[in-house]
């Protein structure tokens, strides 16, 4: 069955980077697009950006561009969100998602 | 952006009831819509795709209609499982937007 399993909680500092990850099992890696959403603590869902089969072309809410890096590597089958200039407001639950299946979710804390 | 704006943000209802929430967008989508589930410190879930496709495993007391403009997803006999909040997801251009949410309580 499809699987999503993302890398464990991370703790930042406001202005670090952050890179997540999620490794991608059970179907063929390189057929899907894979997307990632956030939720802030209490707040509803928000999509942050697409990421093709090939790993060429990303897509990125306006909101997130040029903060967010989103990369695939197909021999590992994981894909990777990498979030920079963290203020305490990226404070969320970090999902990665094929719509059908998700991962179970990553809390990055951004604290000083 | 197409924005999604869903409706109620919350509801108060009762085990065997018939509930519905309605998505709105912006502009037509044609049936690029998902519904989806999710519970307190869960993963949503997808419930619905192609804005009436019932994702498989999920019960048949959940349905989704409706296209370009207006959906709905209507639960025909709530079960107590289905107390969660739900939204709409448009998949039709990027950026993909979620509504807002609706909250289904007792």
């Amino acid at each position: 069955q499809v699987q999503l399993v993302q890398s464990g909680a991370e703790v930042k500092r406001p202005g670090a980077s952050v890179k997540v990850s999620c490794k991608a099992s059970g179907y063929t890696f390189s057929d899907y697009y894979l997307y990632w959403v956030r939720q802030a603590p209490g707040q509803g869902l928000e999509w942050m950006g697409a990421i093709n089969p090939s790993g060429l072309i990303t897509t990125t809410a306006q909101k997130f561009q040029g903060r967010v890096s989103m990369t695939r590597d197909t021999s590992t089958s994981t894909v990777y969100m990498e979030l920079s200039s963290l203020r305490s407001e990226d404070t969320a639950v970090y999902y990665c998602t094929r719509l059908d299946s998700w991962g179970q979710g990553t809390l990055v804390t951004v604290s000083s | 952006d197409i924005q999604m704006t869903q409706s109620p943000s919350s509801l108060s209802a009762s085990v065997g009831d018939r509930v519905t929430i309605t998505c709105r967008a912006s502009q037509g989508i044609r049936s690029d819509l998902g519904w989806f589930q999710q519970k307190p410190g869960k993963a949503p879930k997808r419930l619905i795709y192609a804005a009436s496709s019932l994702q498989g495993g999920v019960p048949s007391r959940f349905s989704g209609s409706g296209s370009g403009t207006e959906f709905t997803l209507t639960i025909s006999s709530l079960q107590p499982e289905d107390f969660a909040t739900y939204y709409c997801l448009q998949h039709y251009t990027f950026p993909y937007t979620f509504g807002q949410g609706t909250k289904l309580e007792i």
